[in-house]
């Protein structure tokens, strides 16, 4: 069964930084691109940024661009989302997902991990 | 990155049908066949209904479908059911080589 867990969120400070981790199970991690797409409370989706397979192509957000870095770890199966500089409009659920096929679909989630930036 | 744009909400009778719309610019949506929805029932976790604008992935009801002109892509949702109500998310592969979402549309089921 695939399985995607996200880890580390919580409460943080406006300023800070928090690493989220997403441990995945039942398929060949490396072989899939990888997401973090999050969503505000009571608000929509908004997508965060992508890693292709070996790490060697990623993009972001502009909105959070040069905050935010992707990474993974194919040997350890997980990926990564660090976040520094952390505003209050961060605040959301962050969600984990595997790529189908070149970004045309995202056809797996974790359950999702909530980061508050609050003083 | 502008989010794509989603009628905030649509509403139909259950065994009829509804359609919603979303739309993008030639640098998403018109420039790429890589329309994806997505179906998310509050605390649960967003399920992939269609890709490549008019592809359902295995175990998705037929009774979803896709469809695209120019820059506005739309799904169809037939014979409504009581547990089709939910948001409804589109998203596109752009220009820039990153993904937007639209901004979400909710289906009543009356």
């Amino acid at each position: 069964e695939v399985q995607l867990v996200e880890s580390g969120g919580g409460l943080v400070q406006p300023g800070g930084s928090l690493r989220l981790s997403c441990a995945v199970s039942g398929f060949t991690f490396s072989s899939y691109w990888m997401h973090w797409v999050r969503q505000v409370p009571g608000k929509g989706l908004e997508w965060v940024s992508r890693i292709k397979t070996d790490g060697t192509q990623i993009t972001y957000a502009d909105s959070v661009k040069g905050r935010f870095t992707i990474s993974r770890d194919n040997v350890k199966g997980t990926l990564y989302l660090q976040m520094s500089s952390l505003r209050a409009e961060d605040t959301a659920v962050y969600y984990c997902a595997r790529d189908l096929i070149s970004s045309r679909g995202l056809d797996k989630w974790g359950q999702g991990t909530l980061v508050t930036v609050s003083s | 990155q502008s989010a794509l744009t989603q009628p905030a909400s649509v509403s139909g009778s259950p065994g009829q049908s509804i359609t919603m719309s979303c739309t993008g610019t030639s640098g998403d949506v018109g420039g790429y066949n890589f329309v994806s929805w997505y179906q998310h029932h509050p605390g649960k976790v967003p399920k992939l209904m269609i890709y490549d604008v008019t592809i359902r992935p295995s175990g998705v009801s037929n009774r979803f479908s896709g469809s695209k002109s120019g820059n506005t892509a739309s799904l169809t949702v037939s014979g409504l059911q009581a547990e089709d109500e939910a948001d409804y998310y589109c998203s596109s592969y752009t220009s820039y080589s990153t993904v937007v979402f639209g901004g979400g549309t909710k289906l009543t089921v009356l």
